[in-house]
């Protein structure tokens, strides 16, 4: 198992541009989040999914869409690339059922370090 | 609003040295993780603790969750130069549920 994998490693955008973080995950699991992590903040939720079609935003979403058309693949997309989205960020996936009472112990990606100029 | 806090932020102590970072909040939580972070790298878990008053040992990391359930600490003895890195707490307001709440981190140091 690749666990959850992550590309790219990083990225470079000029203030306006556009791309497309990916993350894929190979545990069938059915929750998937994004996460940034800023120096000395922790790690704060962008948007999460509950299953492949359903997806739904998390503390700070703004400037960042998502999708997920199967259980393995949660793309990130900023359209507008601002400075203030300079940060590494982690895609994470796990496995929750509330008959289960399973607990929320997520599996992270190696993360992609983004700068915008 | 729920916050987790940590301390202390940052630790640079010798090769066998024992020491305890602490992860504090004023709510209560189902569940508490702890993840150890390396550079360039994505948090891995650590261990899951559920019940007030909980102690779990993993080697030479011992962690202990409150008894009320607000509060935990991880406690490292004989500290070695690979146990260097960032140690992250989160805790989940529900069992079953998805909603987890990060610390800041303690940033560990261990130098040969």
């Amino acid at each position: 198992n690749a666990g959850v994998t992550q590309t790219p490693k990083f990225r470079i955008l000029k203030i306006g541009q556009s791309m497309t973080l990916q993350c894929a995950q190979d545990m069938n699991h059915n929750y998937m989040y994004w996460y940034r992590q800023d120096p000395g903040m922790g790690l704060k939720l962008i948007y999460y999914s509950v299953g492949a079609g359903i997806t739904d935003k998390g503390e700070v979403p703004n400037g960042y869409n998502v999708s997920r058309s199967t259980t393995e693949d949660f793309p990130l997309r900023l359209e507008l690339a601002a400075p203030s989205q300079t940060s590494v960020y982690f895609c994470a996936s796990s496995y929750l059922s509330i008959t289960s009472g399973a607990y929320n112990e997520q599996f992270f990606g190696p993360g992609t370090r983004l700068t915008v100029l | 609003t729920q916050l987790l806090e940590q301390s202390p932020q940052f630790l640079s102590i010798q090769e066998g040295e024992n020491l305890t970072v602490y992860c504090n909040s004023s709510s209560v939580f189902s569940s508490l993780q702890w993840y150890r972070q390396e550079p360039g790298e994505g948090p891995v878990l650590l261990v899951t603790v559920v019940t007030g008053g909980e102690v779990k040992k993993l080697k030479r990391l011992t962690f202990q969750f409150g008894d009320a359930r607000k509060d935990s600490s991880l406690h490292i003895t004989a500290a070695q130069p690979g146990d260097t890195g960032l140690y992250l707490c989160a805790g989940s307001p529900y069992t079953g549920g998805f909603k987890t709440i990060f610390g800041a981190g303690t940033r560990l140091f261990v130098k040969a």
